[in-house]
């Protein structure tokens, strides 16, 4: 059973570009959840998805940043016109149905923008 | 708002020493999780602590919590060089994992 699955898994943008980061959740896994790590920091919820719906995305940043979990296919988070405090690694991590699932963390993009 | 704090934020220690890592949070919470994590790494599952009064050992290492008290411990006994990481300790509240801050622990040789 692969477990959570993160690409790519280092990503380089220039200040102004978009960046895609892609999250495929465990096999019978139907949450997914994005967190962010600054430098020296530990890991801040961002956005909780479930297929097709947003269910908290109180973590986000209002501008700029945006998830989805599609019917098929990857969840996205996706940031337009990067900044330089963008950098960051962006953990993915998922859960079976139901409330109290625990959360399997993924490999982390690292996110660099120059 | 629900808030966790560990000290030390930073810990240099000899090999052979023993030392704990402090985990404090704010509010009720029904579960936490210690993880370790090596630089530009994802997180490793240590432990889940789920009842007052829950004790978890593995190797060197011993978690504890004492919810009564919003505290949870991470015990180092003994310490080798390869357990140098950050040690990260999370609370959940409904989905959201609430991290610390994190200890970055130096083990040296």
């Amino acid at each position: 059973n692969a477990g959570v699955m993160q690409n790519p898994r280092h990503l380089v943008r220039r200040r102004g570009q978009e960046a895609r980061l892609r999250c495929s959740p465990m096999k019978g896994h139907s949450h997914v959840y994005w967190y962010r790590q600054l430098p020296e920091e530990g890991l801040k919820f961002m956005v909780y998805l479930q297929k097709e719906n947003i269910i908290d995305e109180s973590g986000m940043p209002k501008e700029r940043f945006s998830a989805e979990f599609p019917k098929e296919g990857p969840s996205i988070l996706r940031i337009q016109q990067v900044v330089r405090g963008d950098s960051a690694a962006y953990f993915c991590a998922s859960s079976p149905p139901g409330d109290r699932g625990e959360q399997y963390f993924g490999p982390g993009t690292r996110l660099t923008v120059t | 708002e629900l808030k966790v704090e560990q000290n030390p934020l930073f810990l240099s220690m000899q090999e052979g020493k023993n030392y704990t890592i402090y985990c404090n949070y704010s509010t009720t919470s029904d579960r936490l999780y210690w993880y370790r994590q090596d630089p530009g790494k994802s997180l490793e599952s240590l432990f889940v602590l789920l009842s007052n009064g829950a004790v978890k050992q593995e190797g060197r290492l011993m978690a504890s919590l004492d919810t009564k008290a919003r505290l949870s411990t991470l015990h180092i006994t003994a310490a080798v060089h390869d357990l140098s990481a950050t040690y990260f300790c999370a609370v959940v509240n409904a989905y959201k994992y609430i991290f610390g801050t994190g200890t970055r622990l130096k083990v040296l040789a």
